[in-house]
């Protein structure tokens, strides 16, 4: 069946260090990823999204890489700060009418200063 | 900024009563989701909403669920006969196309 899941279900960064968040994805149909951010008893928030034509897109302090070949996706954050501290999702979108999203299981991301 | 709201914020409910969670989505927008989160797992999705019809639903969506938007501005998640097993957040989400906006959730206790 159709799954997206996450290498590292915890990780432990310094202030300042980039953190690297890794995903795999099993549906080569899928077309289009976002990455959300959800903090402690809030709903997920979109961080960046990235579209299957793409291998890398760049947003405020935060980079996506898209590995279509490994099915890979991978989220940077440069000088990672306390706010970031958060689970992190990777969503896919099979496309199709509905535009429904797979979530992976998520990892938190601990940022010690 | 517009965003999804959701009432209520929490909610505790007996076993086999019904429960309508309701939500509020951005006004512009044509599709809207529900999706669940039982506590410590990923986020799943439930049932799509467009033009007042769903368009796709879940394993989990059983006959016990049903959705509706009464009016022109919410969208509701009614559960039947609730079961132990329901105990999550729900989240209702909203977009006109793509990126899929979430509302604050509802945490649904069922005891």
């Amino acid at each position: 069946g159709e799954s997206v899941g996450l290498h590292l279900p915890t990780l432990s960064v310094q202030e300042g260090d980039n953190s690297i968040i890794n995903c795999a994805y099993s549906n080569s149909a899928s077309d289009y990823f976002i990455w959300y951010k959800q903090e402690s008893g809030k709903g997920p928030q979109f961080i960046i999204d990235i579209r299957s034509n793409m291998d890398k897109r760049q947003g405020q302090r935060v980079t996506v890489l898209l590995n279509k070949t490994v099915k890979h996706l991978s989220l940077q954050i440069a000088a990672t700060q306390p706010g970031d501290s958060a689970v992190y999702f990777c969503a896919e979108n099979t496309g199709g009418a509905t535009n429904k999203l797979i979530f992976g299981t998520g990892t938190l991301l601990a940022v010690q200063p | 900024e517009p965003e999804v709201t959701q009432t209520p914020s929490h909610q505790v409910t007996q076993m086999g009563q019904e429960v309508i969670l309701r939500c509020v989505p951005i006004s512009n927008h044509l599709y809207f989701y529900w999706y669940r989160q039982i506590l410590g797992q990923k986020v799943e999705f439930l049932v799509s909403f467009y033009n007042n019809e769903i368009s796709e639903k879940s394993e989990i969506f059983d006959d016990q669920f049903s959705v509706e938007r009464p009016d022109g501005s919410n969208f509701t998640l009614k559960i039947r006969s609730t079961k132990l097993e329901d105990s999550a957040m729900y989240f209702c989400a909203s977009t006109d196309r793509f990126e899929q906006y979430f509302g604050p959730g509802t945490r649904l206790t069922v005891t």
